[in-house]
This record gives structure tokens, C-alpha cells and sequence, in this order.
């Protein structure tokens, strides 16, 4: 079974600031993959960020870019130059090979909050 | 490419009705999965269907639940005599064996209130 721990129920920044949300899971698969989903107020999830568990380079995309540390199964999303509409729940999830022959395993999430 | 779209959004019923959701998957989709959410959580894996087999079921999934896919296109999940415990937001995912991100995509969600 797999497990995805989230230890930030909540962050608050100011807006342009840099935020790093905390992520850490376990697998005892070696095929896997990670993933940061957003869900904002309107609550439908909006895929963030992925990254496939055999490449040691980290994923980016645009402002959001993710620290994979694959040996203290640590998976972390940092947010650059912040927006209001960054505010939402972040959640760390994680599954199997494919990502699709099997559900993902979520953490309880991250709800992030931009101060104008 | 309009989305998964669920229905209703928002479903209010007594204890022990039965009730019924449906979700339309993004059209060329062939995996479809069904999520649980309670509040203060992240949604939980309760089944998922390629094309019209329902390939795996979490041991979330009681007796009183089921789902199904009849064509490999839409999908209802139907909860039979309700309890209060199923009070929930019930989200529903589709995404492609046949691209290599196989990335899940998640409908609104349908909101469920049992009274």
C-alpha cells in the first residue's frame, strides 16, 4: 500500500513571494508516479505538476517546479513569484506505474493562502 | 475537449434513500475512476473502469455501493440505502491508456447530503 503525508494543513504568504509545500510518501514499488494537484473554492482539481519516479530530473512548469528526493521519499512543489489565484487546497498524491492501472493515494492536503 | 462533467452537482436525501450519479468522461478516455472526498481530506480511491470493466474496487466500496459503465462511455455509481457516513463530495476521473501521460481529469464533483 502506499501512503502520502502531507504535514501542512495550512501556509499563508504574501503574494510574489516563494512558497514551498511539503510532501513526503511511501512505496514499495519502483515503477511510480507523483503528482500536485490543485483544487481552488470552485473544488475541481486541476493537476499541477507530475513526475515519473525513474527520472532524477526534476519536473517544472512555469512558476511551479518540484524538489524529488527519491531516496528520503520527499516530493516538495515550490511556487515562484505567487499569485492570488495560486490560493487553493494543494494536494501530494501518488500511484503506481501508468498513474492510471490503479486509483491514486492522495494526502490530506495543503491549503495555501496568497495575502495581496 | 469539454471536460468530465457530473450530475447533479448537488444531491440532497433521507436516510436509507437510494441515489444515483452520473459521470461523462472526457470523450476519448477510456479509464474512468470514482473518488470519495470528506471534508478536511483528500479524495480516496473507490473504483476504476477501463472501457466497461470495472478492473478494481477499494475495500471502501460496501455492499450498498455500486458502478457501473455499460458502453465504456458514461458511468453511474449508485448508493443503496444511504447512511449519514456517506455524506461526501464524490468525484469522478477519466484519462487515456493510449497517451503516455496517462494523466487523471476530474469533474466538479457531485455533493452529497444524507439528512
Amino acid at each position: 500500500a502506499q501512503t502520502v503525508t502531507q504535514s501542512q494543513p495550512e501556509m499563508s504568504v504574501q503574494e510574489a513571494e516563494t512558497v514551498t509545500l511539503s510532501c513526503t510518501y511511501d512505496t514499495s514499488e519502483n515503477n511510480y508516479y507523483l503528482f500536485w494537484y490543485k483544487q481552488p473554492p470552485s473544488r475541481q482539481m486541476i493537476l499541477v505538476i507530475r513526475q515519473e519516479a525513474y527520472k532524477q530530473q526534476n519536473a517544472t512548469e512555469n512558476r511551479f517546479s518540484v524538489n524529488f528526493q527519491k531516496a528520503a521519499k520527499s516530493f516538495s512543489l515550490k511556487i515562484s513569484d505567487s499569485q492570488l489565484g495560486d490560493t487553493a487546497m494543494y494536494f501530494c498524491a501518488s500511484s503506481y506505474s501508468g498513474g492510471g492501472a490503479d486509483g491514486l493515494t492522495f494526502g490530506k492536503g495543503t491549503h495555501l493562502i496568497i495575502q495581496p | 475537449d469539454t471536460g468530465v462533467s457530473q450530475n447533479p452537482r448537488h444531491k440532497i436525501t433521507k436516510r436509507g434513500q437510494n441515489v444515483t450519479f452520473r459521470c461523462d468522461p472526457i470523450s476519448e478516455h477510456n479509464r474512468l475512476y470514482w473518488y470519495r472526498q470528506t471534508l478536511g481530506q483528500g479524495p480516496e480511491f473507490l473504483t476504476y473502469f477501463q472501457n466497461e470493466a470495472q478492473l478494481e474496487k477499494s475495500r471502501l466500496l460496501s455492499d450498498r455501493f455500486s458502478a457501473e459503465r455499460p458502453k465504456g462511455s458514461f458511468s453511474t455509481l449508485e448508493i443503496q440505502r444511504t447512511e449519514q457516513g456517506d455524506s461526501a463530495m464524490y468525484l469522478c476521473a477519466s484519462s487515456s491508456v493510449t497517451k503516455s501521460t496517462d494523466t487523471q481529469y476530474f469533474g466538479p464533483g457531485t455533493r452529497l447530503t444524507v439528512l
